[in-house]
C-alpha cells in the first residue's frame, strides 16, 4: 500500500522568494516519487520524478526535489518564485507492480507580487 | 509535449441524462486511466486499462462505466447522470513497462449535473 501526504493545501510567497511545498510518502516497496503541476482549467504537467537514480532531481521551470528515504520525503523547491509559478501542486507516488499512481490533495502556491 | 485529447470541456446537464465523455491519444500508449478530481482533494482513480479489451475499477468506485476497443480511445459513460457525479474528470495515459513512467493527462472534463 502506498499513500502520500502534502503539508498544506495552501502556501503563500512573495516573488523572488524561496518555494518549499512539502511532500512525505508511505511505500511497501521502492517508491517513484512524481511532482505535477496544474494550471487553472488545465490537466495535470509532469514538473519532476524520482526513478531511483540520483537523489536530487531537477525538472521544468527551475523546480527541483530531493528524495530523502531516511525522511520519506520528497519536497518541491524552487530558489526565486515567479508570478507565472502560481498553480496547484500534486505529489504522487507509485511502486506497485499495477503502474498505478496515488496522489496527494495538493498544494495551492499563490505568488505575490 | 503529451498528445491527449478530451472532449467536451465542459457540460452541463440534466439529471436523468446519458452521458458519454471521450479521450484520445495519439501517442499508441497501451496504459490509459480515468481519474475523478474535486476541488481541494486529490485526484481519485475510477477506472484503468492495460490494452485493448481490459478495463478495470480503480481505488474510488463509480457508477461509470469504460470501454477500450481501440488503444487510442478510452470513453467513460454515465447511463444516468445525477448531482453527485458533478465533478471534473481526467484522462491520462502511460508507456509500456517501466514502473517509472510518468502519466500524461488530457485537459479534463468539468462536469455539472442540474
Amino acid at each position: 500500500a502506498q499513500s502520500v501526504t502534502q503539508l498544506g493545501s495552501h502556501v503563500s510567497v512573495s516573488e523572488g522568494a524561496l518555494v518549499l511545498l512539502r511532500c512525505n510518502y508511505s511505500s511497501s516497496v521502492p517508491p517513484y516519487l512524481f511532482w505535477y503541476v496544474q494550471y487553472p482549467n488545465q490537466g495535470l504537467q509532469l514538473l519532476l520524478k524520482y526513478t531511483s537514480a540520483a537523489t536530487l532531481v531537477k525538472g521544468i521551470n527551475g523546480f527541483e526535489a530531493e528524495f530523502k528515504k531516511s525522511e520519506t520525503s520528497f519536497h518541491l523547491t524552487k530558489p526565486s518564485a515567479h508570478m507565472s509559478d502560481a498553480a496547484e501542486y500534486f505529489c504522487a507516488v507509485s511502486g506497485s507492480s499495477n503502474y498505478k499512481l496515488t496522489f496527494g490533495k495538493g498544494t495551492l502556491l499563490t505568488v505575490n507580487p | 509535449e503529451a498528445d491527449i485529447y478530451q472532449t467536451p470541456r465542459y457540460l452541463v446537464i440534466g439529471t436523468g441524462k446519458k452521458i458519454t465523455l471521450e479521450c484520445s491519444q495519439t501517442m499508441g500508449h497501451d496504459k490509459m486511466y480515468w481519474y475523478q478530481q474535486d476541488p481541494g482533494m486529490e485526484l481519485h482513480l475510477i477506472h484503468y486499462s492495460y490494452g485493448v479489451n481490459s478495463t478495470e475499477k480503480g481505488d474510488l468506485s463509480s457508477e461509470s462505466t469504460v470501454s477500450r476497443i481501440r488503444t487510442e480511445h478510452f470513453p467513460l459513460t454515465l447511463e444516468s447522470a445525477r448531482p453527485s457525479h458533478t465533478s471534473q474528470y481526467l484522462c491520462a495515459s502511460s508507456e509500456e513497462g517501466f514502473l517509472g513512467d510518468e502519466q500524461y493527462f488530457g485537459p479534463g472534463t468539468r462536469l455539472t449535473v442540474t
